[in-house]
């Protein structure tokens, strides 16, 4: 166990919905980062928040988006699904985000679009 | 997105024999990582690696950073069947938060 929770763990749903995925990070972590892990691909860097603020974004599409709140725990919102999005979303957490920090992640968050 | 050039993509072993994988890539990393993933979870930390040329064990894991800085290699000794899953390799450059991650290597040990 990382630590680091993530709910729902599965998640169904149409395409054209919109869909919030939450992530709590291990106690004392102030980074959250999310991925995106499509069939038999590897992991794709998303966002990366800090304390509360954005620091990186990668490939995150327009209809995706993220925030970080003072507790710390952090939300991925998908909207405008398409079939395309159905993958394993990865939140992953650290103590800083910067050089030499452990990124540990949580179990995930399976996404299916019908 | 960017990923490193992970090999082999698959192995399939008998058990007790030993496995070597490697990561390359093309920029020149600080930190390599070295994570399992089993089906359904999350990838799990396996060993960090934060000098060029430095080796480090996890029981029967070990990983080496290479000296170029643009590579690393993990050897698992005796494999047994608990080792099975998808290794990944992820590497990060100096002043950049962001980690690339490989393409995985799945690993499957035949009875």
């Amino acid at each position: 166990d990382s630590g680091v929770t993530q709910t729902p763990k599965h998640l169904i749903t149409a395409t054209g919905q919109r869909v919030t995925l939450r992530c709590s990070p291990r106690s004392g972590d102030l980074s959250v980062y999310w991925y995106q892990q499509s069939l038999d691909q590897g992991l794709q860097f998303l966002i990366h928040y800090y304390n509360g603020e954005e620091r990186a974004k990668g490939n995150i599409l327009e209809r995706f988006s993220a925030q970080q709140f003072p507790d710390l725990h952090s939300e991925l919102n998908l909207s405008s699904l398409e079939l395309g999005d159905s993958a394993l979303y990865f939140c992953a957490s650290s103590v800083t985000g910067t050089d030499g920090d452990t990124q540990y992640f949580g179990p995930g968050t399976r996404l299916t679009v019908l | 997105g960017q990923q490193l050039n992970q090999s082999p993509q698959s192995m399939f072993i008998q058990e007790g024999e030993d496995v070597s994988m490697n990561c390359t890539s093309s920029s020149i990393f600080n930190t390599w990582l070295w994570y399992k993933q089993e089906p359904g979870e999350g990838p799990v930390l396996l060993i960090a690696l934060y000098k060029a040329g430095e080796l480090t064990s996890n029981g029967r894991l070990t990983a080496q950073f290479g000296i170029t800085r643009k590579d690393s290699f993990l050897n698992i000794s005796a494999s047994i069947p608990s080792d099975v899953g998808i290794y990944f390799c992820a590497g990060r450059a100096f002043g950049n938060e962001k980690l690339t991650f490989g393409t995985g290597t799945r690993l499957t040990i035949i009875p």
